[in-house]
């Protein structure tokens, strides 16, 4: 199974709310990773999670706030967004060997009002 | 600042001919290397990976490594449709935070394959 899951598919939010992002893997990897991705643009790393320790923090506001309760699940907790908060947030997962390889999950489209 | 550049698109080809995809890479550490394919309002998808000097096949898809070069290309061939996407060069480096070496991407090439 090389497949990675994320919910919600959309989330619209206003910039009070408090919402959550989820992905799930299922592929026995103990590396994931949080992404954002403006329109027309590549994928930018957030955060890492290795061995469900946070690892990497790329300089991240802290209205978003990562979470791995277990090495299968990876949420990102989201607080007092901006509009320009709004992208797909991808999920994706790796082996944390020295090749990296990573998959992606299908994306939560975020939209703050 | 770690690099990775992608030949600038939109690149289009005719159905049936050969894409040719570049992107070259600043960090001469770096021991891994992939493509991805993403569609319009669609994930980025793992299609090929390549490790060491040379070539690797997968089907209609070739992916070339030169390190002393410091460049890695994709090859499509009998182009289709269906291959309309943009693709992605990723590459294995040191994260911009210094910690540990994490996948830095080009800004992607847009292939149109025109029927």
């Amino acid at each position: 199974d090389t497949e990675v899951t994320q919910t919600p598919k959309h989330l619209v939010m206003g910039m009070t709310n408090k919402k959550s992002l989820k992905c799930e893997q299922h592929m026995g990897h103990r590396a994931m990773y949080w992404y954002k991705q403006k329109a027309k643009k590549p994928p930018e790393l957030m955060f890492v999670y290795s061995y469900e320790k946070l690892s990497i923090n790329e300089s991240v506001p802290s209205r978003f706030s990562p979470e791995c309760p277990n090495s299968s699940l990876l949420n990102l907790h989201l607080h007092a967004l901006q509009p320009e908060d709004s992208a797909l947030y991808l999920c994706a997962s790796s082996q944390d060997d020295p090749y990296n390889e990573q998959f992606f999950g299908p994306g939560t489209r975020l939209t703050v009002l | 600042q770690k690099e990775v550049e992608q030949n600038s698109g939109p690149l289009s080809v005719p159905e049936g001919a050969i894409a040719s995809l570049n992107c070259t890479y600043s960090d001469r550490g770096s021991q891994s290397f992939f493509w991805y394919r993403q569609y319009s309002g669609k994930s980025p998808e793992l299609i090929m990976s390549i490790y060491s000097n040379g070539d690797k096949e997968d089907g209609r898809f070739t992916a070339q490594l030169n390190k002393a070069s410091q460049y890695v290309s994709l090859l499509i061939r009998d182009s289709q449709p269906s291959d309309s996407a943009t693709y992605l060069c990723a590459v294995n480096m040191i994260s911009f935070s210094g910690s540990a070496r994490q996948l830095t991407f080009g800004s992607g090439t847009q292939l149109t394959v025109l029927p």
